[in-house]
């Protein structure tokens, strides 16, 4: 099956630092998500994003489906930002199957 | 919209004992998604449903777990009898369905200790 490797597997930053989070993927997919789970355990989705560059606040997100690779890019981090980061694809024709990263964990100290 | 909403948020019960988890996904969406997350496996993908029929299974661990959907909101898994190694967190997800747009949206999660 697909396999999906994210990096780093943890990172630690002081508020106000910048990251970039990786995921790469094995194979071509038609969806990819990028989610963030909270401190409570809630997974929040930040991007859809199979293709393309999308921005959302301090967050944006790279995907380049040819090269199997999707970046997300935290600016300006706070210590609402902890938790970790996951990436999820699709393969083609799949029926909506997500395959989840191991996530990053992400901690932003004051 | 409400979102997907689970039952119960945590459920504590012994070794032997029936749980059933319940979903509601969000209004409209036509797939529905079980998944389970542990430490050890990370977040698996149990079994889905479209327009209500399951799809797929084949991440169902064993006998003891089954799932329902017998209508477009409402879906139930069951463990029967739980063991301590069902131990995780059960997400359900749902999706509008396949097409151009296939954000899956998750629920808050329901967190399922077996003693």
């Amino acid at each position: 099956g697909i396999q999906v490797e994210q990096s780093p597997p943890d990172l630690i930053l002081q508020e106000g630092a910048n990251s970039t989070l990786r995921c790469n993927f094995s194979d071509s997919v038609n969806n990819l998500q990028w989610f963030h789970q909270n401190p409570w355990g809630q997974l929040i989705n930040l991007f859809y994003i199979p293709s393309g560059t999308k921005q959302n606040g301090r967050l944006s997100a790279t995907t380049v489906a040819t090269e199997r690779y999707s970046l997300l890019y935290i600016s300006s981090s706070q210590t609402t930002d902890s938790g970790v980061y996951f990436c999820a694809v699709e393969r083609d024709n799949q029926g909506g199957k997500l395959i989840f990263g191991q996530g990053t964990e992400l901690s932003v100290k004051p | 919209d409400a979102g997907v909403i689970q039952s119960p948020r945590h459920e504590v019960t012994e070794m032997g004992q029936e749980v059933t988890l319940r979903c509601k996904p969000i209004s409209g969406h036509d797939y529905l998604f079980w998944y389970r997350q542990t430490m050890m496996r990370g977040l698996e993908l149990l079994i889905y449903f479209n327009n209500n029929v399951p799809i797929d299974d084949s991440g169902m661990p064993e006998d003891r777990f089954s799932a329902k959907m017998p209508n477009a909101s409402f879906s139930t898994l069951k463990i029967q009898p739980s063991e301590p190694r069902d131990s995780a967190v059960y997400f359900c997800a749902s999706i509008r369905g396949q097409g151009v747009y296939n954000e899956q949206f998750f629920g808050p999660g329901t967190r399922l200790t077996v003693l």
